[in-house]
Formats: C-alpha cells, structure tokens, sequence
C-alpha cells in the first residue's frame, strides 16, 4: 500500500523568495514519486518525476526535488517564487511506474506581490 | 499540450441518469487511467486500461465502468448518477515500456450531478 502527505495544503510566500512545498510518502516499495502542477480550471501538468538514480531531480520552469529516502520524503523547492507560480500543486507516487497514480491532497500556493 | 483531449469540457446530468466521457490519448499510447478530482482534493484513481483490458481499479463501484478501442481512445461510464460523483474527470495516457513512463493527463471533464 501506499500514501502521500503534502504538509500544508495552503502556502504563501513573496515574489522572489524561496518556495518550499512538502511531501512525505509511505511505499512498501521503492516509488515512483512525480509532482503536478494544476492551474485553475485546467488539467494536471508533470514538474518533474524521480524513478531511479540521481536522487536530485530536475523538473520544469525552475522546480527541483529531491528524493530522500531515509526521511521518506519527497519535497519541492525552486529559489525564486515567480506570481506565474500561483497554482495547485499535487505530489503523487507509483509503486509500479505504471499509470496508477496515488495523489496527495495538494498545497495550493499563493505568490504575494 | 499533451496530445490528450477529452470531451465534453462541462455537462449537467441528473441524478440517476448515466454518463459517458470520452478520451482521445497521446498517438501510440496503449495505457489509459482514468481519475475523479473532486473540488479540494486530489486526483483519485478510478482504473485503468492496457491493450483493451482493465488491469488495475481503485476504490470505486462497479457502475464506474471503461472501455479502450483499438485506436487507444477511450470511455469513462459512469451509471446511476449520485451526487457525490460531481468532480472533474481526468484521462492520463502513457507508454508501457517507456523508460519513466511519462503520464500525460488531458484538462478533464467537468461533471455536475443535480
């Protein structure tokens, strides 16, 4: 079985300043762990994914997260908080890679002037 | 874009009446899912479909059904409409095989049941 906890489902920080967004996990098996992003009245959009390897993942638009293992979590970080990243964002994990997708609650970030 | 679009964008459906929500998937995709968002929450998986056949369900009813056709659209049917089943509903194609399995997801369908 497995679980996602995104600590925080509201998160508000200024334009420029360091975004932070938590997810933890709980996986019988090593996950696949991803991030969406969801703007308003829109579907979801992959940020980034982590399956194997580099722990340090790389996604779009500036985002990164790592994979940490021994603490189980899998959060999202990018420097500087730019007003287009107002959006909801949903961590999810796969226990198979496969298109099964088991979603957090989200953090709906907010990005002040 | 993704290469994955659904339709209808918005319908209005009757307690009790049924529902059909179709999915046209990424070119070459032979994996479709299917997800209800409920407002507030994240995406739940309702099930999915590889090469014409169910192989995986979450927790949902039987009267959520699918169907995949060959081309790799597909059906999302959703019989005696309650009104807890108000939501968006999201397909997300993908590649079996493909190393990371990208998921595609379309911008959903919005089902409102009065």
């Amino acid at each position: 079985a497995q679980s996602v906890t995104q600590l925080g489902s509201h998160v508000s920080v200024s334009e420029g300043a360091l975004v932070l967004l938590r997810c933890n996990y709980s996986s019988s098996v090593p996950p696949y762990l991803f991030w969406y992003v969801q703007y308003p009245n829109q579907g979801l959009q992959l940020l980034l994914k982590y399956t194997t390897g580099a722990t340090l993942v790389k996604g779009i638009n500036g985002f990164e997260a790592e994979f940490k293992k021994s603490e189980t979590s899998f959060h999202l970080t990018k420097p500087s908080a730019h007003m287009s990243d107002a959006a909801e964002y949903f961590c999810a994990v796969s226990l198979t890679g496969a298109n099964n997708l088991f979603f957090g609650t989200g953090t709906r970030l907010t990005v002040i002037p | 874009e993704t290469g994955v679009t659904q339709s209808p964008t918005h319908l209005i459906k009757t307690r009790g009446q049924q529902v059909t929500l179709r999915c046209s998937s990424q070119s070459g995709h032979n994996t479709v899912s299917w997800y209800q968002q409920a407002l507030g929450q994240g995406p739940q998986f309702i099930f999915q479909y590889y090469r014409e056949e169910e192989n995986g369900r979450g927790n949902f009813p039987p009267r959520f059904s699918g169907l995949q056709f060959p081309n790799y659209s597909s059906e999302l049917n959703v019989n005696a409409l309650e009104l807890d089943d108000s939501a968006l509903y999201l397909c997300a194609s993908s590649l079996v095989g493909d190393s990371g399995n990208t998921i595609y997801f379309g911008e959903g369908s919005w089902l409102t049941v009065v």
